[in-house]
């Protein structure tokens, strides 16, 4: 357990409908990323929060995506009229900036299956 | 842009042998370097990184990788493998502290006992 959580664990839900996805970081930590793991591939950036700013955003992220991070504590990510290709893993990391290393801490990821 | 080859998708290795796991990046300027391990229905976990200095870098459970700079390569390496080493492992780099990481696609690692 790295001490990063993610809720849901796992999500089925019908093309076309919205879904949110929550993550909690190691409390001591300001930076908060979230990635995109698919079959057989790595994961892929989508955004990352230092505190409350969304300082970077993935060409990966189309206008469907949302991140908020309100209270620089946990974040959401909300999927709006899910698609099939939508179907993968998506993974929380969280990181501080002190020091030079900045090793992220993935959470345990919510699976995303849209039928 | 920065990237990460790992030319391998799976690695077979009996148990007691040595491993190797390859690595290979493309990055401008100073690269850091990351290895982690993913096992089924996990998440991610770090092994080791390489920032600077030594160019043999320890990590977690009995794992080293060496970086070249040459070569452009960071391998992932263990003197003897173990069967609970069998899992799925991610080489990635950034450019910059404390910025996304760019992952590699992924080796499977299988110790047969």
């Amino acid at each position: 357990d790295t001490g990063v959580s993610q809720d849901p664990r796992h999500k089925i839900t019908k093309r076309g409908q919205n879904v949110t996805f929550r993550c909690d970081p190691i409390s001591e930590h300001n930076r908060l990323y979230w990635y995109r793991q698919t079959l057989g591939q790595g994961p892929e950036f989508l955004t990352y929060f230092q505190n409350e700013a969304q300082l970077e955003k993935s060409r990966l992220l189309s206008d469907r995506f949302s991140a908020e991070r309100p209270k620089g504590s946990f974040s959401t990510l909300e999927i709006q009229r899910t698609e099939q290709g939508d179907s993968a893993m998506y993974l929380c990391a969280s990181s501080t900036t002190s020091g030079r290393a900045g090793e992220q801490f993935f959470g345990p990821g919510t699976r995303l299956t849209v039928l | 842009a920065q990237s990460v080859a790992q030319p391998e998708d799976q690695v077979n290795v009996a148990e007691g042998n040595p491993l190797t796991v390859k690595c290979t990046y493309s990055v401008s300027g100073n690269p850091y370097l990351f290895w982690y391990v993913q096992y089924p229905n996990r998440g991610l976990q770090f092994l080791l990184k390489y920032i600077t200095g030594d160019n043999l870098v320890k990590g977690s459970y009995g794992f080293e990788a060496e970086f070249n700079k040459s070569q452009t390569s960071f391998h992932l390496k263990k003197p003897s493998a173990l069967v609970s080493d069998s899992a799925l492992y991610f080489c990635a780099v950034r450019r910059v502290e404390n910025t996304p990481l760019v992952f590699g696609k992924g080796t499977r690692l299988s110790v047969i006992a």
